[in-house]
């Protein structure tokens, strides 16, 4: 079974920074591209950041270029995202999502961890 | 950036078809998917490119897309269907996938 399981989340400051997790398992993770999408409240999805199945090559939103970096561990079946430089319209619960082909549809995601920054 | 439009709310009542529609310029050129999310749960992926449905999703969810309008239709709608429906597509000159704005179905 699929499994994707985000950690990390948590109150932060303004300007504070934070690394999220993703523990991967059910699946052989080196063979997937990988995604962080977030979520404020009572809003939509909002993707984030992607990353190809070796590492080396990563792409990232607009609005988090520069502040956020996304990341894997293929040897420990992990996915992770830093946060830095954060702003309260960060504030969101952020999912990691398992990208199925080339066409970018998201098959598997995680439940999320909540981001909340906030002085 | 690209940009996707949806409805905010599409009520339905029990029984009845349910059409949320997707707005963007040329969607019909790529490949649109669809997700559900119920309250305080991940989003779920119904429909995929376009139309294909993944194991698990009734027959009653279909999608099409075509010129600048995509359309994910909920036939013989069920109280169970009551959530929000994201859009989402690739978008390919840029790199980064875009989300539309989501619509809440409830069902009345």
């Amino acid at each position: 079974e699929v499994q994707l399981v985000e950690s990390g989340g948590g109150l932060v400051q303004p300007g504070g920074s934070l690394r999220l997790s993703c523990a991967a398992s059910g699946f052989t993770f080196s063979g997937y591209e990988m995604n962080w999408v977030r979520q404020a409240p009572g809003k939509g999805l909002e993707w984030v950041a992607y990353i190809s199945t070796s590492g080396s090559i990563s792409y990232h939103a607009d609005s988090v270029k520069g502040r956020f970096t996304i990341s894997r561990d293929n040897a420990k079946n992990s996915l992770s995202l830093q946060l830095s430089s954060l702003r309260a319209e960060d504030t969101a619960v952020y999912f990691c999502a398992r990208g199925e082909s080339s066409s970018g549809w998201f098959g598997y995601w995680g439940q999320g961890t909540l981001v909340s920054v906030s002085s | 950036s690209y940009v996707l439009t949806q409805p905010p709310s599409v009520s339905v009542a029990p029984g009845k078809t349910a059409r949320i529609t997707c707005g963007g310029n040329n969607i019909g050129s790529k490949s649109v998917h669809w997700y559900q999310q119920k309250p305080g749960q991940a989003p779920v992926l119904v429909v995929y490119d376009d139309s294909a449905r993944p194991s698990g999703t009734p027959e009653r969810f279909s999608g099409s897309n075509s010129g600048n309008t995509a359309t994910l239709t909920i036939n013989r709608v069920e109280a169970g269907d009551e959530a929000d429906y994201h859009c989402q597509v690739w978008e390919r000159s840029s790199d980064h996938w875009v989300f539309g704005g989501g619509t809440k179905l409830p069902v009345l």
